[in-house]
């Protein structure tokens, strides 16, 4: 299957400070890819869709000044956690859909201190 | 839109006994089904999947699920399992058009706890 990489795995910053987690499809193309936040003992909920050469779309509530998307290319998209403050300590994953079928990356823990 | 509700949290049962986790959905299109299976802090692994066809789909570990539109639902069963099953599962869906660009819809999962 295809597979989708997601770096850092784990991260620990300082409140207020920026962090980037990184989503690459490895052996594909995406030009879409889906963002989720997933809190401890919870499911997956959608925060944003992620379109090549176009801005992110949201879902409700998602603060997208806060949770800043970049898909530059064709296989990486990109998601800030800006000014990151202890509440938005969580596990984020990523995935990506090249034909039906999603794929996803390992998961980014980030812990803000 | 789609939801899909599975009826049970968390289910314990004992090494080499069966077990079915629930997953019904309610969807105003056509469906894909799928199964993920979650170890802590990892990602997603997808367990099964329902495209179209047979409606019952197995995976390589001994899982199946069968699709049942009737009943709008795609329980996931093992005859026997074992300690390593032990993990979070998620039911979801998607539009089997392409719409939202085969966006996932997922329940709440389910805590399947094997124990000695």
């Amino acid at each position: 299957g295809a597979v989708v990489s997601q770096h850092p795995s784990w991260v620990i910053c300082k409140s207020g400070t920026s962090v980037k987690i990184e989503c690459r499809s490895l052996d594909f193309q995406a030009t879409t890819m889906f963002w989720y936040r997933q809190f401890p003992k919870q499911s997956l909920m959608l925060m944003a869709t992620s379109n090549e050469g176009s801005k992110a779309t949201y879902e409700q509530g998602v603060e997208k000044d806060k949770f800043l998307i970049n898909h530059a290319s064709l296989t990486l998209s990109t998601l800030t956690v800006t000014s990151a403050h202890p509440e938005d300590s969580s596990f984020y994953i990523c995935s990506a859909v090249p034909y039906y079928e999603a794929f996803f990356g390992q998961g980014t823990r980030l812990t803000v201190v | 839109a789609q939801s899909v509700t599975q009826l049970d949290s968390q289910v314990p049962v004992f090494e080499e006994a069966p077990v079915e986790l629930r997953c019904n959905y309610s969807s105003s299109v056509s469906v894909y089904l799928f199964w993920y299976v979650q170890y802590p802090n990892q990602g997603l692994q997808l367990l099964l999947k329902y495209l179209s066809g047979s409606t019952l789909v197995e995976s390589i570990n001994g899982f199946e699920a069968e699709f049942n539109k009737s009943q709008t639902s795609f329980h996931l069963r093992k005859p026997s399992v074992h300690i390593s099953d032990t993990a979070e599962y998620f039911c979801a869906v998607s539009d089997s058009s392409g719409g939202s660009n085969y966006k996932l819809t997922f329940g709440k999962g389910t805590l399947l706890t094997v124990n000695p």
